[in-house]
């Protein structure tokens, strides 16, 4: 079945890069996305890449996609303590459904 | 513009008690979702319109029943709350292939 996991937890030092990664088991994804959500709000949409492509940039994200390990990242290149959020990983499969399959996410801290 | 626009924010419940957990968009989208989210477990689909007039189960839909009451609004209701049931549950919309877009959330505590 459709499974996407991510590493629950991530702590970097503010300056450094972070990356968080993501896997996921539907060989047929067009897209897969990333969303940030910080405490008490709701999910907010940072990036998605298509699953033809190798890599997108924006700004200080980059996302990276190997299809042949179907394994997802998520560069955030000098992190400040306002990325410190859950990231999640979600995949949109192509079987004609209109379902996101989630990660569980993973929580970022971000040390002064 | 407001996006996705959940009510209420908050809401405490007894066991037993039903509520319409309301949601609207104003981005013309057709897709409309209701997900719950509980700690450890990411979000789960409850129910989902593909498009006004038509509503399917999602992953966890026991317990709960949707109305797509127009191109805008995608309503949830609870008949007889259960503790089980406590979470934060996100209204999202989208367009076919197209990002889903999420409300802020409603904080839903069944006692």
């Amino acid at each position: 079945g459709e499974d996407v996991e991510q590493s629950l937890f991530l702590s970097v030092r503010e300056g450094d890069s972070s990356v968080i990664n993501c896997t996921y088991t539907d060989s047929s994804s067009t897209y897969l996305y990333w969303y940030k959500q910080e405490p008490g709000a709701g999910l907010q949409l940072l990036t998605y890449i298509f699953s033809n492509m190798d890599m997108k940039q924006d700004q200080r994200l980059t996302v990276l996609l190997n299809k042949k390990d179907k394994h997802l990242s998520l560069r955030i290149a000098d992190t400040q303590t306002g990325d410190s959020a859950i990231y999640f990983c979600a995949e949109s499969p192509t079987s004609g459904t209109y379902k996101y399959i989630f990660g569980t996410g993973t929580r970022l801290k971000v040390l002064a | 513009n407001a996006g996705v626009t959940q009510t209420p924010k908050f809401q405490v419940l007894k066991t037993g008690q039903s509520m319409t957990l309301q949601c609207a968009q104003d981005m013309n989208h057709n897709s409309m979702y209701w997900y719950r989210q509980d700690p450890g477990m990411g979000l789960r689909l409850i129910y989902y319109s593909a498009s006004e007039g038509t509503t399917d189960k999602g992953e966890v839909p026991n317990g709960y029943n949707v109305s797509r009451l127009n191109k805008r609004e995608f309503s949830l209701r609870l008949e007889s709350a259960a503790p089980s049931q406590t979470s934060v549950y996100f209204c999202a919309s989208n367009r076919a292939n197209q990002p889903q877009h999420f409300g802020d959330g409603t904080r839903l505590s069944i006692l």
